[in-house]
């Protein structure tokens, strides 16, 4: 499996800043996503990292509020913009990678980056 | 959209097999059976995954039924640092670029206790 560190581990910001959230993976992989985990909820995809081209969004989140880059296939990351107290979250990176030889890849999880918006 | 269907929660004594059940009567043929967990404040774990066939690895066990419509995943010898929320997930299979995007339920609560 992939190792991935995100940096940073936390932080505190105030409304109206941004925040670039940094995702870095030990093996160059296909494919990178973020994810949000907003307290007490699940997991939500908000985008697939496109190397060399631009991200992929999910229904709901845009460009404007969550610009991610990814400029090479070890390296992405992700501006929370503008934030807000409601943008408070888990931010994670994601990768996929190879499992055996079972027809299909797997995917796994940074530690995340916890995100206090005061 | 999740399109699986997992209990809320489940207990588990320590050193017993947990048994953790996961609908998804409406997968399709092409994708897989996904298992992961999330221990309080850490990144989602990868577990296991199958497709049709019963899986096993050093983490679990995963059995699938012939109609491929539910599944159970096994931890046989549950301890303490199995407690976690555990996310049964299916999507489509495939490497790199093709592969399905990874769509979070609510999860299975596990507490094991001693």
């Amino acid at each position: 499996s992939a190792v991935i560190s995100q940096k940073p581990s936390r932080d505190i910001c105030q409304r109206g800043t941004s925040l670039t959230i940094q995702c870095q993976v030990d093996s160059q992989v296909t494919m990178m996503f973020w994810y949000r985990q907003q307290p007490g909820q699940s997991l939500t995809l908000i985008a697939t990292a496109n190397q060399g081209s631009e991200a992929t969004y999910e229904s709901g989140f845009v460009i404007d509020k969550f610009p991610i880059s990814r400029p090479n296939l070890t390296f992405s990351t992700l501006t929370v913009s503008n934030m807000s107290p409601e943008d408070s979250s888990i931010y994670l990176c994601s990768v996929s990678g190879t499992s055996g030889s079972r027809g299909t890849d797997t995917q796994y999880f940074g530690p995340g980056t916890r995100l206090t918006v005061l | 959209d999740a399109k699986t269907t997992q209990p809320p929660s489940m207990d588990c004594a320590e050193g017993r097999a947990a048994n953790l059940p996961c609908n998804h009567s409406t997968i399709s043929g092409n994708e897989y059976v996904y298992w992961y967990r999330q221990i309080h404040s850490q990144g989602p774990q990868y577990i296991i995954h199958g497709l049709k066939n019963n899986e096993t690895n050093e983490m679990a066990s995963l059995i699938i039924t012939e109609d491929r419509k539910s599944s159970t995943l096994i931890l046989p010898h549950a301890t303490l640092r199995d407690t976690a929320v555990y996310y049964c997930i299916v999507r489509v299979g495939g490497r790199g670029s093709t592969l399905g995007r990874l769509y979070f339920g609510r999860g299975t609560q596990l507490t094991v206790w001693p």
